[in-house]
């Protein structure tokens, strides 16, 4: 069966400091990869998304960036953080025939102080 | 271009039924899909319709109607932990690699 890990689980950055969140799948190969953000009470905003290893599509100009070093690996970036950038940040999976049939993480929920 | 309207709360006791409703305005149409959110958890995949109809799962039942551009999600036999955010999402018709979700409906429901 398939697992999406996601850590850390909580954080807190102060307003300048870089940012790494990662997210790992298990049990599948070659899935779409997906990083959102949700304010909140809010509703789910896509930030970047990848189709294969080294393929990035940022959807948000920011200050984030994203990577996928490896097939089922997928890295949330920022080199400053910003007070808007806190929110509750969610990697999610699909395979390849479901497109509307996305797997999320348990999230990172990150406030930036 | 492209948006899912759905109410933004909606309440209910125990046992009873509620119907989520979910209205979309999209260039092109693949199916909709429902999303579950308990308060502090990630989503869920609930349930995708590509046809019309209605397609029961237990005590969730989601429902397409094409022509009318609207769907909904029903839960029956309410239960306290289905205390939750629903969102329903189509797929972006210029990128079918996203999803578009709707803004979300909390259910609350009481005992």
């Amino acid at each position: 069966s398939q697992t999406i890990h996601q850590w850390p689980a909580t954080l807190v950055q102060p307003v300048g400091s870089p940012l790494s969140l990662e997210c790992t799948v298990e049990g599948t190969s070659n899935p779409n990869l997906y990083w959102y953000r949700q304010a909140a009470g809010r509703g789910l905003q896509l930030l970047f998304y990848s189709v294969g290893i080294g393929q990035i599509s940022s959807e948000v100009p920011q200050n984030l960036s994203a990577s996928r070093p490896q097939d089922r690996q997928f890295i949330l970036s920022s080199k400053k953080l910003l007070l808007s950038d806190s929110g509750f940040y969610l990697c999610a999976w699909r395979v390849r025939n479901r497109q509307q049939e996305q797997y999320f993480g348990p999230g990172t929920r990150l406030t930036v102080t | 271009g492209q948006s899912l309207e759905q109410p933004s709360e909606v309440t209910a006791v125990e046992g009873a039924i509620v119907q989520i409703n979910c209205t979309y305005q999209t260039s092109g149409f693949y199916g909709l899909s429902w999303y579950q959110q308990h308060d502090g958890g990630a989503p869920t995949f609930l349930s995708y319709n590509a046809l019309d109809g209605l397609e029961e799962t237990g005590r969730f039942s989601s429902f397409l109607s094409r022509s009318d551009s609207y769907g909904y999600l029903l839960l029956q036999e309410l239960q306290m932990k289905d205390s939750a955010s629903y969102f329903c999402a189509v797929r972006d018709w210029s990128n079918t690699d996203k999803l578009i979700f709707g803004t979300g409906t909390r259910l609350q429901v009481f005992p």
